[in-house]
Order: C-alpha cells, then sequence, then structure tokens
C-alpha cells in the first residue's frame, strides 16, 4: 500500500531535550516536506526537499533541521524544542515538484513540548 | 506569504452549494485544495496549473484566475461527506508550497 509514515504519532517531552521525527514513504518520490499545523494558521511548510541531499527552508524553518540522505526517508529534527515548538506535524511527498504534484500527507505527529 | 481563503466557516444544508475562495499577492504557478476531516491528514482534491491543466476528483470543480492570482472551489449538491476543514495551497515556482488557513464546511442533513 502507497503511503507515507511517520514516527512517533505522539510525544511529549521537555525543552531542551533533542528530538527526531521520521517520515518515511514507499512511492519513489523525489519530493517531500515539512508542515506544522497550528489552530487559526492552517498548515505551514518548515522545509522541503527536492531529491537526496536536496533541500530548503519553506515559511518557518527557525528551530528545526532536516536531512535527505536516503529518498525515501526525510527526518525532522528538533536540537533543541521550545514550548512554542508545540504543533501537529504533517510530513508530505509527490512524483517530484511539490507545486505541481499532489501532495501525499502522513497521518500526522502530535508534539508536546512542556 | 500564506494565500487568503473565505469564507473562514460555511454551515450548508445537503444539497445546498457553496463557494470556497482563494487569493494571493504573488504570481501564481498553481493551486492545490486538500480537504481534511477532523483528526485525519489532508487528502488531495484537484492542482489548477497556470495555462488551464487541472488535475483532481470528477466530482470536484474549481477555477483559477491566473491574472487576478484567485481560485475557487466549487461545492455543489453537498453531501454529508463533504464536511471538513478545506485548504487551498499555492506555489509560486515548482517546489515551495503554501497554505492558506483553511475554510471550516459543516454540512447538516
Amino acid at each position: 500500500e502507497a503511503q507515507v509514515t511517520q514516527n512517533p504519532r505522539y510525544l511529549i517531552t521537555v525543552t531542551g531535550k533533542k528530538l527526531t521525527v521520521t517520515c518515511s514513504q514507499n512511492m519513489n518520490h523525489e519530493y517531500m516536506s515539512w508542515y506544522r499545523q497550528d489552530p487559526g494558521l492552517g498548515l505551514r511548510q518548515i522545509y522541503y526537499s527536492m531529491n537526496v541531499e536536496v533541500t530548503d527552508k519553506g515559511d518557518v524553518p527557525e528551530g528545526y533541521k532536516v536531512s535527505r540522505k536516503e529518498k525515501r526517508n526525510f527526518p525532522l529534527i528538533l536540537e533543541s524544542p521550545s514550548p512554542n515548538q508545540t504543533s501537529l506535524y504533517f510530513c508530505a511527498s509527490s512524483q517530484s515538484g511539490g507545486a505541481n504534484q499532489p501532495q501525499h500527507f502522513g497521518d500526522g505527529t502530535r508534539l508536546s513540548i512542556l | 506569504q500564506q494565500p487568503v481563503q473565505s469564507p473562514q466557516a460555511v454551515i450548508l444544508r445537503e444539497g445546498e452549494d457553496a463557494v470556497i475562495n482563494c487569493s494571493s499577492s504573488k504570481a501564481l504557478y498553481s493551486v492545490h485544495w486538500y480537504r481534511q476531516k477532523h483528526g485525519e491528514a489532508p487528502v488531495f482534491l484537484m492542482i489548477l496549473l497556470k495555462g488551464g491543466e487541472q488535475k483532481g476528483h470528477d466530482k470536484i470543480s474549481a477555477s483559477f484566475n491566473e491574472k487576478k492570482q484567485q481560485s475557487s472551489l466549487y461545492l455543489t449538491a453537498s453531501q454529508l461527506s463533504y464536511s471538513g476543514t478545506y485548504f487551498c495551497g499555492t506555489g509560486a515556482n515548482d517546489y515551495k508550497l503554501s497554505f492558506g488557513a483553511g475554510t471550516t464546511v459543516t454540512v447538516r442533513a
């Protein structure tokens, strides 16, 4: 089954404790991206990757890092999480350029930073 | 910069029609539409590309005015399953997508 898998689905942690949210897709998609969703603000793009080893900033990249060492994986790293990063996070992928192909979303990861 | 969606919310009875609008201050390459049910991931509905190409569901219709940088999604003869939050996403180039704040649609029997 074609899917985007995120882990963990839920995480409660404390300020400053490094964490990684993993994202994996099995569709051989070139493009992957991370979004955060907050009430009233919709989906805001954090980072995106056009292909292996090629990443770029979205609209809200501060406090986040990403890497794309393999085509299928695109982890989101919070090196020193803060409470304002409490949010619902979605990973998405598409065949090629993100603006001209449908985005396939994962089920989301709810992060709470205390 | 995020596109602006209107209205923020709409309540319909089954069978009624509604229009959701999306506008951007930037020249657009593409407009996406997604629907999200509570507690679920957004699901793709449609893409409209500069030049007139469209990809998406047969039962969903939308328009894209490239000159005005605006798009509209048309919900026709609404069903209970149409309830959810609708997001437009705009692309000014091949790779970067910006989403609006969403329009919550409630369809009642």
